[in-house]
């Protein structure tokens, strides 16, 4: 079935540090692929999504490129801040309408000043 | 601004008791999901809903029904309620790609 690869955290990084989160899929099909983010005490919000090969979402600073080729999705950002603390998912979708998304396991990202 | 509301943050019940989540969108979605998160476990699908008054068993449906009685209210019921379902509850809601999550429940059945 369908899964989703994510490093292991937590991940502590200083303010004004470069981040990346690995992610890598498996999946039938071309799935679409998203990152959320899940901050304390809080649901989850889409940080962003590519629906295509090469495509490139970003949002807040945070950038991932869907790469076919090595089935991977990795989440960066050139200068963190303390207010980026969070736990991170990236996704899969490989339903036709959004449905049934498949999880990473989440990866906790803390920054200090 | 688009949303997903649940209507409680946080909830305390006792071993035993009926439970009830309440899931409200006001984006007229068709699709509507229960998860629970629990840590080292991530997220796991309870249900999901795909029009009214339907229902599909996620991955760990046991102890857990849900209704759906109108398009955007999606509601998750643990029959007799127990401390292993102590746990974060997301509601989520998606028509195309991207779900849009709820603030979430936590629950803790004491």
């Amino acid at each position: 079935g369908d899964s989703v690869t994510q490093m292991e955290g937590p991940v502590t990084l200083s303010e004004e540090a470069f981040l990346t989160i690995n992610c890598t899929y498996t999946a039938t099909g071309y799935p679409s692929l998203f990152w959320y983010v899940q901050y304390p005490g809080e649901g989850l919000q889409l940080l962003l999504k590519a629906t295509k090969a090469d495509d490139k979402g970003s949002n807040k600073g945070f950038e991932a490129t869907y790469r076919k080729e090595t089935t991977s999705f990795h989440l960066e950002k050139g200068s963190v801040q303390v207010s980026d603390s969070a736990v991170y998912f990236c996704a899969l979708s490989a339903a036709p309408y959004g449905q049934n998304f498949v999880f990473g396991p989440g990866t906790r990202l803390s920054v200090l000043p | 601004d688009v949303k997903v509301t649940q209507s409680s943050r946080y909830l305390v019940k006792r071993t035993g008791e009926k439970v009830f989540l309440e899931c409200v969108q006001d984006m007229d979605h068709e699709n509507m999901f229960w998860y629970r998160q629990d840590p080292g476990l991530g997220l796991r699908l309870i249900y999901f809903s795909y029009d009214v008054k339907m229902k599909e068993k996620g991955d760990i449906p046991e102890g857990y029904s849900v209704s759906r009685e109108k398009k955007e209210r999606f509601s998750l019921i643990l029959e007799s309620a127990s401390t292993n379902q102590t746990s974060m509850y997301l509601c989520a809601s998606s028509q195309g790609f991207g779900y849009t999550f709820g603030s979430g429940t936590r629950l803790t059945v004491v």
